[in-house]
């Protein structure tokens, strides 16, 4: 019954590589985030997506590539893969409804290492 | 840009104590401002969310104010137990990409 659930937990893989993350939410909400954290804790909104609308922060570079097959799935896809992008990516999930005022739920993480 | 800083950055109390933790903004033309915490390996856990219309929230030994004007939040734990050991970190957010959080304060209750 996990509410935000991130597949896989941990992903360790080489400079170059082409990897995906998969985020699926039960909540039945109309909102998905993706979040970074890097090494020094410091949590960084990546991109949102709401009813198709895809916002995303200008800093994140554009290997990274957010895909929404339903309203209730934000796969991360990342291209390239460099020494940078270790960290944990967290995806969450909010009923919005145009307000922004309700509480993100978010999963438990995915860590990823590039070697 | 908006900046979010917490202090302490870190906190130890023996169990039993009242305490407060801090969270300052330096924008105030926020929605809300949200309290989670974080227990080591783990997702973040939404405690307390407070619009930016209200003045606190609260949820059984938690106790979250907020002071728009002045860019402050505090988060106040009464009766620490063992268990409460985590970060917590606020969040304060204005639209959908708008979401600035700060560092955390990592709280280590003494039994």
């Amino acid at each position: 019954d996990t509410a935000v659930s991130q597949t896989p937990k941990y992903l360790v893989t080489q400079m170059g590589n082409d990897k995906s993350i998969k985020c699926e939410q039960n909540l039945g909400h109309d909102t998905m985030y993706w979040y970074k954290q890097d090494s020094k804790k410091f949590l960084k909104i990546m991109f949102s997506y709401n009813n198709k609308e895809l916002i995303i922060n200008e800093t994140v570079p554009n290997r990274f590539s957010p895909k929404s097959p339903d309203k209730a799935h934000l796969n991360l896809h990342i291209n390239s893969l460099e020494l940078g992008d270790s960290a944990v990516y967290f995806c969450a999930s909010s009923q919005d409804g145009g307000v922004s005022n309700q509480p993100q739920h978010f999963g438990d993480g995915t860590r990823l290492s590039i070697l | 840009k908006q900046e979010v800083t917490q202090i302490p950055a870190a906190l130890s109390v023996p169990e039993g104590e009242n305490l407060v933790l801090n969270c300052s903004f330096t924008d105030s033309a926020i929605y809300n401002l949200q309290w989670f915490r974080q227990d080591p390996g783990k997702g973040l856990t939404s405690l307390l969310l407070i619009q930016s219309s209200q003045r606190e929230q609260t949820s059984g030994r938690l106790n979250a104010s907020l002071d728009k004007s002045s860019g402050r939040s505090t988060l106040y734990i009464a009766a620490s137990q063992p268990g409460d050991s985590a970060t917590y970190l606020c969040a304060v957010r204005r639209g959908y990409q708008k979401v600035t959080f700060g560092i955390g304060t990592k709280l280590q209750v003494i039994p």
